[in-house]
């Protein structure tokens, strides 16, 4: 069975551009979560959604969206891109809510502003 | 809010000794879990704590979960150099419908 997956794995965008990163979570799972990693740093918290509504929304500003789709992939957006945006961007899918257990985590999407 | 530190950030080890990581949350946990990252990679589950007081082994790896369910640690007995990696505690809060991280222990261990 196939992992969770994201696309793209790198991308390098400017100041002030959109991006949108997709990920499919393991067959089966309703759930998916979205995580920002610095380098060096612990994975923060952007989204949760369930059964394609938010469940649990981090602090990150409105520049940061995301929706689930009827087959529960997901999209993240961010707008207005700043450099301290860059990051890898992490999709975790997983049976439930974030109380009923294990993240499952995709490769990650590696963000570069310039 | 909800806050989850780990110390120490950084423990360099000898192949065979001893490594202890400890995870502190500002809030009572509804439970905790514990996820290595590999360098490059992404992070992987190891285990799920629930309980007050449990304690869980997996080989060489022990998981605590405190009385209080505010803190948590990971020892690993007798290292090796399979065990390099970042190791992160991230627990959920009643009332907070989200996992959060600590910022990780990066252990090195040595040959």
């Amino acid at each position: 069975d196939a992992g969770v997956t994201q696309s793209p794995t790198h991308l390098i965008k400017t100041r002030g551009q959109h991006v949108t990163l997709r990920c499919s979570p393991i067959s089966g799972h309703k759930s998916v979560s979205w995580y920002q990693q610095v380098l060096g740093q612990g994975p923060q918290f952007i989204f949760q959604y369930y059964e394609k509504e938010e469940r649990g929304r981090g602090n990150f500003p409105d520049r940061f969206s995301a929706r689930q789709f009827p087959n529960y992939s997901s999209e993240l957006n961010v707008n207005a891109l700043l450099l301290g945006d860059s990051a890898l961007y992490l999709c975790a899918s997983s049976l439930g809510t974030a109380n009923t257990g294990e993240l499952f985590f995709g490769e990650g999407s590696r963000l570069t502003v310039l | 809010g909800q806050q989850v530190m780990q110390i120490p950030q950084y423990q360099h080890v000898q192949e065979g000794e001893d490594f202890t990581t400890y995870c502190n949350s500002s809030t009572t946990l509804s439970n905790i879990q514990w996820y290595k990252q590999r360098p490059g990679g992404h992070p992987v589950f190891l285990i799920q704590l629930v309980k007050s007081g449990e304690v869980k082994k997996q080989k060489r790896l022990t998981f605590q979960f405190g009385e209080a369910k505010k803190n948590s640690s990971l020892h690993i007995t007798a290292t090796q150099t399979t065990d390099v990696g970042t190791y992160f505690c991230a627990g959920v809060s009643g009332g907070y419908n989200k996992l959060i991280f600590g910022a990780g222990t990066r252990l090195a261990v040595h040959p």
